[in-house]
């Protein structure tokens, strides 16, 4: 059964922590993983992975995908109030195959 | 862990014909779902929020007679593109709140539609 498996599913932190969120994986004929943030209305597209070990960066986050054990993370560094939110995971796989994760919901304290 | 399907997967129609999609929860019981619309570069949009029982609230720009939304039951909404045209298509995914589980939000896998 084709499944993406995300934890934790929640997570409280101070302001100036580091996270690591983590999505794993398994599906048939994989293309790429995504991750969203989702404050308010639509998810935020953050990310598109489809190599193993090539990092994407932008600002305090960053993520990296590996294939080989099938998984993802999601690092946020000097977290922010701002960055309250669910982080989404999401997976591409056969010709048109989406599946979402359930999402991890960020909580950070002042 | 909670479940959302959508029918069809995918769907290729002629402009000038309407197409329905449905998404389904099917295990537990959603009183608010979401319709979005995925742009190039991944970005998604929410298109309306689906209320059971209720007329859908719609997102601004967005054509409520072209997009009909439909929430008959608590694990049924149905969306509905009516003439559909070339740029209608689009990957379109739904998902369902269940307010047994923290307001958590599930989505389905999403629906290719293709018009010719």
């Amino acid at each position: 059964e084709d499944k993406v498996v995300q934890s934790p599913l929640s997570l409280v932190v101070h302001e100036g922590d580091t996270v690591t969120l983590n999505c794993s994986y398994e599906v048939t004929n994989f293309r790429s993983l995504l991750w969203y943030k989702q404050e308010k209305k639509a998810p935020t597209f953050l990310f598109m992975l489809t190599s193993s070990g090539i990092e994407k960066k932008s600002g305090r986050l960053s993520s990296i995908l590996d294939k080989k054990e099938l998984f993802s993370i999601l690092n946020i560094t000097a977290t922010q109030t701002g960055d309250s939110a669910v982080y989404l995971c999401a997976v591409r796989y056969n010709n048109n195959d989406m599946r979402f994760g359930a999402g991890t919901r960020l909580t950070v304290k002042p | 862990g909670a479940v959302v399907s959508q029918h069809p997967s995918w769907v290729i129609c002629k402009s000038g014909t309407s197409v329905k999609i449905e998404c389904r929860s099917l295990d537990f019981q959603a009183t608010t779902m979401f319709w979005y619309r995925q742009f190039p570069k991944q970005s998604l949009m929410l298109m309306a929020t689906s209320n059971e029982g209720s007329k859908a609230t719609y997102e601004q720009g967005v054509e409520k007679d072209k997009f009909l939304i439909n929430h008959a039951s608590l694990t049924l909404s149905t969306l509905t593109v009516t003439s559909a045209h070339p740029e209608d298509s689009s990957f379109y995914i739904c998902s369902a709140r269940d307010q047994q589980s923290g307001d958590t939000q599930y989505f389905g896998p999403g629906t290719r539609l293709t018009v010719l």
